[in-house]
């Protein structure tokens, strides 16, 4: 039974760069979640979807983050412009029932 | 808004020493909020240590405890014993009964000296 999938594992970008991230949750998970992980900040929600449709989009990452779910089985992530302090590890996490599980997550560097 | 403080780490323990990393939360917006640790050890993603939905009630696995106290509004990790395995990063996280958006605290990393 395959967990939640995060693609690339490991981005690096040039500043203003655009930048999508992809994950896939487990299948039949209603909610998925992407998280920005940093070691000051800890875990930031950036949006929040239940049954692909957005119930929060993370307040101050409006404007340069966009999270879609075209399909119940995909989601993806775009940085527009990308800056330097988006270096992070963006976590994807879907749950059903009470549990989340986690991808591996995705290490963005932007230089 | 909701809110999760811990333990700032690193915090280094050598091994079969006992510990304790603690979480206290603040639930403005949730009304019977569950509460959680997650651990994400060396290399691998971040998973569920324990959860316990029901205040008053406590949650173990792995060897770590975890009572959800109302009245003080923590949720401290516990372990008599700690193993070098144990090395890892520990999140504290406030969940609502709906829908199941996580707020995490910062993360405690915990070393454990063989």
């Amino acid at each position: 039974d395959a967990g939640v999938t995060q693609t690339p594992r490991h981005e690096v970008a040039e500043k203003g760069q655009t930048i999508i991230l992809k994950c896939e949750p487990v299948s039949g998970h209603n909610d998925l979640f992407w998280y920005r992980q940093t070691k000051i900040q800890g875990l930031e929600l950036l949006s929040y979807f239940r049954s692909k449709s957005l119930m929060e989009d993370g307040g101050a990452f409006k404007d340069r983050f966009k999270a879609e779910m075209l399909n119940s089985s995909f989601s993806t992530l775009k940085i527009q412009p990308t800056e330097p302090k988006d270096s992070a590890v963006y976590l994807c996490a879907s749950s059903f029932d009470r549990e989340v599980f986690f991808g591996k997550g995705t290490r963005l560097t932007v230089v | 808004g909701d809110s999760v403080t811990q333990t700032e780490g690193p915090v280094t323990v050598s091994e079969s020493e006992s510990l304790i990393i603690n979480c206290t939360y603040s639930a403005t917006s949730i009304a019977y909020p569950n509460l959680f640790w997650y651990v994400r050890y060396p290399g691998e993603g971040l998973q569920l240590l324990l959860k316990v939905i029901t205040a008053g009630q406590k949650g173990s696995s792995r060897g770590f405890e975890a009572t959800y106290n109302k009245e003080t509004t923590s949720f401290h990790l516990q372990k008599a014993s700690v193993q070098e395995s144990d090395s890892a990063v520990y999140y504290c996280a406030l969940g609502s009964n709906m829908g199941y958006k996580l707020t995490f605290g910062t993360g405690t990393s915990l070393l454990v000296d063989p």
